[in-house]
């Protein structure tokens, strides 16, 4: 079973250049999220999607953009990539966000270095 | 601000019980998930508790007190692949996920 795929697994990227973190789930969820993760912190919400065609920023959007143009995919953008950017990043779907109504599915996860 | 505190490491021994305490001070509240996270890997989902009192499942255990905004998760016969990382999120009103920074659990022979 798939499940949420994310690509690539590691990426070393020079400061100013651009990258697309590619993520798509198979289960067809309607929620979709992009989270990083820094050292010895907990998960941070960068931008969510509940279905085709609707994003919104989470707690840490500056620097990225996405888009949701089907159920399945869900990008990430890097436009001009600073050494801030240096984390690891988590895609992540679920059914819905009600309380109870599922758990969140993450992808194996993306290892970023900007230098 | 919201906030969820827990403990940064844990070291316990192998074949006995840990309780990893988490405290939460959100906007609302929808419920607390434990989720486990081994070094390099996704997180992995353990537990849902929405209502007060202890969940059980096999060797993991959860309890929530939402008037005291803390929650424990109870792992027994530790084994030492339960070595990982365990993170505590909360669902706040808005049914955003608040994450804890994790705890790391060392099990040691």
């Amino acid at each position: 079973n798939a499940g949420v795929t994310q690509t690539p697994k590691f990426r070393i990227l020079k400061i100013g250049q651009s990258m697309t973190l590619q993520c798509t789930q198979d289960m067809n969820h309607n929620y979709m999220y992009w989270y990083r993760q820094d050292p010895g912190m907990g998960l941070k919400l960068i931008y969510y999607s509940v279905g085709a065609g609707i994003t919104d920023k989470g707690e840490v959007p500056n620097g990225y953009n996405v888009s949701r143009s089907t159920t399945e995919d869900f990008p990430l953008r890097l436009e001009l990539a600073a050494p801030s950017q240096t984390s690891v990043y988590f895609c992540a779907s679920s059914i819905s966000t009600e309380p109870g109504g599922d758990t969140i599915y993450f992808g194996e996860g993306s290892w970023l270095t900007v230098v | 601000g919201q906030n969820i505190d827990q403990p940064t490491e844990m070291t316990a021994t192998e074949g006995a019980i840990v309780q990893i305490n988490c405290t939460y001070q959100t906007s609302g509240f929808n419920g607390l998930f434990w989720y486990q996270q081994h070094a390099g890997e996704a997180p992995t989902f353990l537990s849902y508790n929405v209502l007060d009192g202890l969940e059980e499942k096999g060797r993991f255990s959860s309890f929530l007190s939402r008037s005291k905004g803390y929650s424990y998760l109870l792992l027994k016969e530790l084994q030492m692949k339960d070595s990982a990382s365990y993170l505590c999120a909360v669902m706040d009103s808005n049914y955003q996920l608040i994450w804890g920074a994790g705890t790391k659990l060392i099990i040691k022979p």
